[in-house]
């Protein structure tokens, strides 16, 4: 069983266009999150979500919109797609231990993202 | 501001030992994370230190040096297999008490026969 499952795997749209990108874990976490991977591997955290709360919103457009209609699911909803925003769209999840355990992050496969 | 350095790329042999280094300048610390990345795979991940000292784990271990802002990351009898990108992220919670990863740039390791 995929731990951290994300679709589609592949999105192909034009400028413009309103998309959106699934995730769920069945892996009981309560945290779950959603990465921008650039085409230079570069990393970044763009939303967490605790318990179906924000956590983190860094700085991002308010073209996109994350939803978690319970805590195993995080949808990411983003508006208006622009060429920058063609990149590698990574979901993980843990499990936030707020005694200082180790809290790794299990990420999805990614959703490859071309805007035309 | 959060800035995490690493090479870009390196190469090495099999059957070699390879060392990737981190340094890194972040706001605050509560940990730091060691990820690997095949081609058009996801991160998985490979270490954590919290504490100065290495941690070790079968072919894999990692450093950490907190007041240095520095890590590595050491790979023995490196395998084709070893051929991905590595990720040093350092955990830093800020305010919210939950975790925040913020990642390098990643080093791709190219390993030869």
């Amino acid at each position: 069983d995929t731990a951290v499952s994300q679709t589609p795997k592949y999105l192909v749209t034009q400028m413009g266009n309103d998309k959106s990108i699934k995730c769920e874990q069945n892996l009981g976490h309560d945290t779950m999150y959603w990465y921008k991977q650039d085409s230079k591997k570069f990393l970044k955290i763009m939303f967490s979500y605790n318990n179906k709360e924000l956590i983190i919103n860094e700085t991002v457009p308010n073209r996109f919109s994350p939803k978690s209609p319970d805590k195993a699911h995080l949808n990411l909803h983003i508006n208006s797609l622009e060429l920058g925003d063609s990149a590698v769209y990574f979901c993980a999840s843990s499990q936030d231990f707020n005694d200082g355990g180790l809290n790794i992050q299990y990420f999805g496969a990614g959703t490859r993202l071309s805007v035309l | 501001g959060q800035n995490i350095d690493q090479p870009t790329e390196m190469t090495a042999t099999e059957g070699a030992i390879v060392q990737i280094n981190c340094t890194y300048q972040t706001s605050g610390f509560n940990g730091l994370f060691w990820y690997q990345q095949h081609a058009g795979e996801a991160p998985t991940f490979l270490s954590y230190n919290v504490l100065d000292g290495l941690e070790e784990k079968g072919r894999f271990s990692s450093f950490l040096s907190r007041s240095k802002g520095y890590s590595y990351l050491l790979l023995k009898e490196l395998q084709m297999k070893d051929s991905a990108s590595y990720l040093c992220a350092v955990r830093d919670d800020g305010n919210t008490g939950f975790q925040k990863l913020v990642f390098g740039t990643g080093t791709r390791l190219l390993v030869s026969p």
